[in-house]
């Protein structure tokens, strides 16, 4: 089975600007989550989907945000781009149960000059 | 709040020798499930081992074993003939009572020739 891929693995920005990072899962998984990882706040969770719905939040302001399309890929937008938004954006996939491992993808790094 | 806790930021092994890491957490759950994943230079977040709360037995994975004391709420990682492939970032985390992870800030591992 292929794994978790992720689209850009590399995005320079600058501040004010958007962006649209991409997720597709490892097939038969339906459920996507996503993670920002930065040097000084570590791992933090921004958000799941599930089946096309949004199913558990981290504590990001709205301009992170996200959606799930019919066949789980995923995107993740974050508008208005702040410096400390650079960081590298991982996103993991699992079949949605609780009980399931999550298996990341390769990251999308970004920079926001 | 549920929390990970990773004590050594850094550690440095010997190849050959065997190198144990800390881990403990906070949570009120009975039920939940606790990983180690590792994170080598290239970002790439991959699952080392995981333990299910409610099953007493330690979890083992080839080198990889964890110690699991859930009254002491410490989850261990020893990593045995640590080999120059084990050089990664060490990375605990658990799902207490969502479907998000939450991580500890890891440990950096250095396996010297």
């Amino acid at each position: 089975k292929a794994g978790v891929t992720q689209t850009p693995r590399y995005l320079i920005k600058t501040r004010g600007q958007q962006v649209t990072l991409s997720c597709s899962p490892i097939s038969g998984h339906r459920s996507v989550s996503w993670y920002q990882q930065t040097p000084g706040q570590g791992l933090q969770f921004l958000f799941e989907y599930f089946s096309e719905t949004q199913r558990n939040k981290g504590n990001f302001p709205g301009r992170f945000s996200g959606r799930q399309f019919s066949n789980s890929r995923s995107e993740m937008n974050v508008s208005t781009l702040e410096l400390g938004d650079s960081a590298l954006y991982l996103c993991a996939s699992s079949s949605g149960t609780r009980t399931e491992t999550q298996y990341f993808g390769p990251g999308t790094r970004l920079l926001v000059l | 709040a549920q929390t990970v806790t990773q004590s050594q930021p850094e550690m440095s092994v010997q190849e050959a020798e065997t190198v144990t890491l800390s881990c403990t957490y906070d949570t009120s759950e009975n039920n939940y499930y606790l990983f180690w994943y590792k994170q080598p230079p290239s970002r790439q977040m991959i699952l080392v081992i995981r333990q299910e709360a409610y099953k007493q037995q330690n979890a083992t994975e080839n080198r990889f074993s964890v110690n699991f004391q859930k009254a002491a709420k410490s989850f261990s990682l020893k990593i045995s003939d640590s080999q120059l492939g084990d050089t990664a970032m060490y990375f605990c985390a658990f799902t207490p009572n969502d479907y998000k992870l939450s991580f500890g800030a890891g440990t950096t591992v250095t396996v010297r020739a």
